[in-house]
């Protein structure tokens, strides 16, 4: 049940930046912003930011995220082999009532 | 450190129910700055919300699957359950529980999860 849109795959180089994408409209991304999550290979998902670019504790700096009226963006900075996982957002939906995911960005790390 | 871990059957049969609990230690389950909730990954495939609660019971569900949900919580056993009724082979996926902090809540502290399969 993907209720926002990320593209698929997304594959950058070893210490290169990566931004990803999440598309929502004005009652999801564009009214109280997305949550990113990261996910390795049979692991939980792991918050990394919250409203935009709020940071939990111990998440790296070289992880941000923003925002642009409906569309929400996680930018990965110096990229590491550690970081090739599957970045999911997530919203509030306020018109539907429910908290909304996007299918999921695979990064893959060259 | 806060930690969560599901339990309950890996395999149910269809048209039967699905129960599980989590069990939060290392914190209250009683604090009015969290929620307590459930989301589900289908194998392979992405996230999906089910629902979520505060402590004193007041539950949030998905509208695609609020007919058959239930969530509790027990204060007393620091725990929250989930009860999904009526459940088919798409109901198969590992459940995750998850805490939920800040502001719009996100899910901030998750379980390990647990495949849960729907078949005869």
């Amino acid at each position: 049940q993907a209720g926002l849109t990320q593209p698929p795959s997304v594959s950058k180089g070893l210490r290169q930046t990566a931004t990803l994408t999440c598309t929502g409209n004005s009652n999801n991304v564009g009214y109280q912003g997305a949550a990113w999550l990261q996910q390795h290979q049979g692991h939980p998902p792991k918050l990394l930011s919250y409203r935009n670019n709020n940071r939990p504790s111990g998440i790296s700096e070289r992880f941000s995220a923003s925002r642009s009226g409906n569309t929400a963006s996680l930018t990965i900075t110096g990229l590491q082999p550690e970081d090739e996982a599957d970045y999911y957002c997530s919203a509030w939906d306020r018109s539907l009532s429910t908290r909304v995911f996007g299918g999921g960005t695979k990064l893959t790390v060259l | 450190q806060l930690q969560l871990q599901e339990s309950g059957p890996g395999l149910v049969k269809p048209s039967e129910t699905l129960s599980l609990t989590c069990t939060v230690s290392g914190g209250s389950i009683s604090s009015s700055s969290y929620y307590w909730g459930w989301i589900r990954q289908p194998p392979g495939k992405g996230l999906e919300w089910i629902g979520t609660m505060d402590y004193t019971g007041i539950t949030y569900y998905n509208p695609s699957l609020k007919s058959r949900v239930t969530m509790s919580v027990d204060t007393s056993e620091n725990n929250f359950s989930l009860n999904l009724i009526s459940v088919t082979a798409a109901d198969t996926a590992v459940y995750y529980c998850a805490r939920w902090g800040g502001s719009p809540p996100s899910p901030d502290y998750w379980g390990q999860g647990t495949l849960v399969t729907v078949s005869s």
